[in-house]
């Protein structure tokens, strides 16, 4: 069974320095994955996915991840944090129902962000 | 824009009570999910429906139905609500065949259950 690994339960940075959030996952296939975010009170909004293609992928409010086979990994990516990036972070691996044509989401449990003025 | 309405932010019931959480979407979108999300466990499939009647059993789906008796709708029903399903409750949609469609979140359902 798929699973998702995000190592960093909370992370703190300073407004303006940079940010990587880690994503690990186990999938036999090629995976489907996703960045969430999710701001307080609110649901899930899409950062970026990547399903096939070039291994970079560029998101909504300047995020960025990249995917590494080797490494099973898709962390996440931002050159310079804002105040309004403080949420929670959800990386997820969807694994292809067939019987719809469609994916199911296996989450990670999270890294919530932090953003010091 | 897709829309994925949930009809309340924030519910409060009994134990033992049968529960209805209801999702609409507007987007005529085939798959339909419904998650809990809890601290440190991040979010679960409880339930997904891929068409009109037609369900099928996500990584909890103990002390949960749904229906889906319109392709607009998917409601949850906790049928004797427990402490134990005091969470964050979230629907998505999503429509399958085109590689490149994500699932879209409503903005939750916080359960009680006192």
């Amino acid at each position: 069974a798929q699973s998702v690994t995000q190592p960093d339960i909370h992370i703190t940075v300073s407004e303006g320095a940079s940010l990587e959030l880690r994503c690990n996952y186990s999938y036999g296939a090629t995976p489907y994955l996703f960045w969430y975010v999710q701001s307080p009170g609110q649901g899930l909004q899409l950062l970026l996915k990547y399903f096939s293609g070039d291994t970079l992928v560029q998101g909504i409010k300047g995020f960025e991840a990249e995917f590494k086979r080797s490494q099973s990994s898709f962390n996440l990516r931002k050159p310079s944090v804002h105040w309004s990036d403080a949420a929670e972070y959800f990386c997820a691996v969807g694994n292809l129902y067939s019987g719809a044509g469609s994916y199911q989401l296996t989450f990670g449990k999270g890294t919530k962000l932090s953003v010091i003025p | 824009d897709v829309k994925v309405t949930q009809s309340s932010r924030y519910l409060v019931k009994r134990t033992g009570e049968k529960v209805f959480l209801e999702c609409v979407q507007d987007m005529d979108h085939e798959n339909m999910f419904w998650y809990r999300q809890d601290p440190g466990l991040g979010l679960r499939l409880i339930y997904f429906s891929y068409d009109v009647k037609m369900k099928e059993k996500g990584d909890i789906p103990e002390g949960y139905s749904v229906s889906r008796e319109k392709k607009e709708r998917f409601s949850l029903i906790l049928e004797s609500a427990s402490t134990n399903q005091t969470s964050m409750y979230l629907c998505a949609s999503s429509n399958p065949g085109t590689k490149n469609q994500p699932q879209h979140f409503g903005d939750g359902t916080r359960l009680s259950i006192l």
